[in-house]
């Protein structure tokens, strides 16, 4: 049972690249988040899906697109990348309940450096 | 908008000596609170969610505690393996529909041997 997979781990890009990041749960999960974690600011939401075929913006989309075509996946692209998205980047997913077990379960991240 | 707060931003500790670490959290409708633990490199952990003030959990050395503005982890007799990055996250109304969290900085903890 792997959990919650992310790749790359890492991944180092020039301005105006573009890129698509995986996020893959094998635990059936409907919800699923693209986080940001920056120095001194904490975990931002970027997307997320409440489930297959659906997606939305958080608090810090600009720049990024998403899609879920699959229920376990979830994929976060750059379109074309600038060095204020360098930044650690971090899948997570969750049941789709009202109460009890609605935790969130995380990746290992990928570390992207925009040069 | 929700927002959490995360006090201190580090500390250090001896081991064995107990401490406590603060999250102050504003949000309307409060879902539920969020412990996690984060390792250098690594992705946040689980650790605890508390629903309503008043309720306290408990794992091992960490105990968490929730009223209706904060919540405590209550480190007791820590040990160097305790040593992490402790993120306090919330959860704000269901009618939002995201059930996405909001986090705070976290707090660097060291246990020194």
């Amino acid at each position: 049972n792997a959990g919650v997979t992310q790749t790359p781990k890492f991944r180092v890009l020039k301005t105006g690249q573009s890129m698509t990041l995986l996020c893959a749960q094998d635990m059936n999960h409907e919800y699923m988040y693209w986080y940001r974690q920056d120095p001194g600011m904490g975990l931002r939401l970027i997307h997320y899906s409440v489930g297959e075929g659906t997606t939305a913006k958080g608090e810090v989309p600009d720049g990024y697109n998403v899609s879920r075509l699959k229920k376990q996946n979830f994929l976060l692209g750059l379109e074309s990348a600038a060095p204020s998205q360098t930044s650690v980047y971090f899948c997570a997913s969750s049941y789709r309940r009202d109460r009890g077990n609605t935790e969130a379960f995380f990746g290992q991240g990928t570390r992207l450096t925009v040069v | 908008e929700d927002q959490v707060t995360q006090s201190p931003e580090a500390l250090r500790l001896q081991e064995g000596e107990s401490s406590s670490l603060n999250c102050s959290y504003t949000v309307s409708g409060l879902r539920g609170l969020f412990w996690y633990r984060q390792d250098p490199g690594k992705g946040p952990e689980f650790l605890f969610t508390l629903y309503s003030a008043g309720e306290e959990k408990e794992k091992e050395r960490l105990k968490a505690t929730l009223t209706k503005k904060e919540s405590f982890l209550h480190i007791t007799a820590p040990k160097p393996e305790d040593s992490a990055t402790y993120l306090c996250a919330v959860q704000g109304p269901m009618d939002t529909g995201r059930r996405a969290l909001t986090f705070g900085s976290g707090t660097r903890l060291q246990v020194q041997p």
